[in-house]
């Protein structure tokens, strides 16, 4: 039972390039959300899903966009980087939107934007 | 609104001693809190939680939490400090049956454990 699963775990971009962040899951959680993290800030909620086929805005939606397909996959997209997206990005899954059971993360992936 | 305020941003104990982090919490109903762990380099794990069941919560590694209402509290400790217990912290609150999209993250105690 892999979890959730992150790729890449490190990235460098330039300026105006665009990447898509993979999150993957095999625990069939209905629910799934990407977050930023930086140094003196916590976690801060990009975008999230509540089943295949609904998303919706966090707190710091600007400059990301996310898509669910499937109930496995949530994949997090840089339209165009700037160096503010430099951070550890997260993706979260919890087994019922109201999460009573708590989050289950995956490892991370760091980005850097130059 | 709710909000939730980890008190020291990073905290240094000896091995052997006690370990307290300290969380307080703003919300206006009695909220779940969750408490995280972050080892270097890896996601976040929960420690434990509480949903309005017991007030003392025991979680993992030997870690416990009390849920404190008159305080607006929910400190983690441990008797005993570790090595393996460095780490960084995260307090969580969110209002009892909403969305995982209501769960407000602290902004982290990093702990360090001196020989």
């Amino acid at each position: 039972n892999a979890g959730v699963t992150q790729t890449p775990k490190f990235q460098v971009l330039k300026t105006g390039q665009s990447m898509t962040l993979q999150c993957a899951q095999d625990m069939n959680h209905e629910y799934m959300s990407w977050y930023r993290q930086d140094p003196g800030m916590g976690l801060r909620l990009i975008h999230y899903s509540v089943g295949a086929g609904i998303t919706d805005q966090g707190e710091v939606p600007n400059g990301y966009n996310v898509s669910r397909s499937t109930t496995e996959d949530f994949p997090l997209r840089l339209l165009s980087a700037a160096p503010s997206q430099t951070s550890v990005y997260f993706c979260a899954s919890s087994y019922e939107r109201r999460l009573g059971g708590g989050y289950t993360f995956g490892s991370g992936t760091r980005l850097t934007v130059v | 609104a709710q909000s939730v305020t980890q008190l020291g941003s990073h905290v240094s104990v000896s091995e052997g001693a006690l370990v307290l982090l300290r969380c307080n919490y703003s919300s206006s109903v009695p909220p779940y809190l969750f408490w995280y762990v972050q080892y270097p380099n890896q996601g976040l794990q929960l420690l434990l939680k509480y949903t309005s069941a017991a007030t003392l919560v025991k979680g993992i590694n030997g870690f416990e939490a009390e849920f404190k209402k008159s305080e607006t509290s929910f400190h983690l400790t441990k008797p005993s400090a570790h090595m393996s217990d460095a780490a960084e912290y995260f307090c969580a609150v969110t209002p009892p049956g909403s969305s995982a999209s209501k769960i407000i993250f602290g902004s982290g105690t990093r702990l360090s454990i001196r020989p």
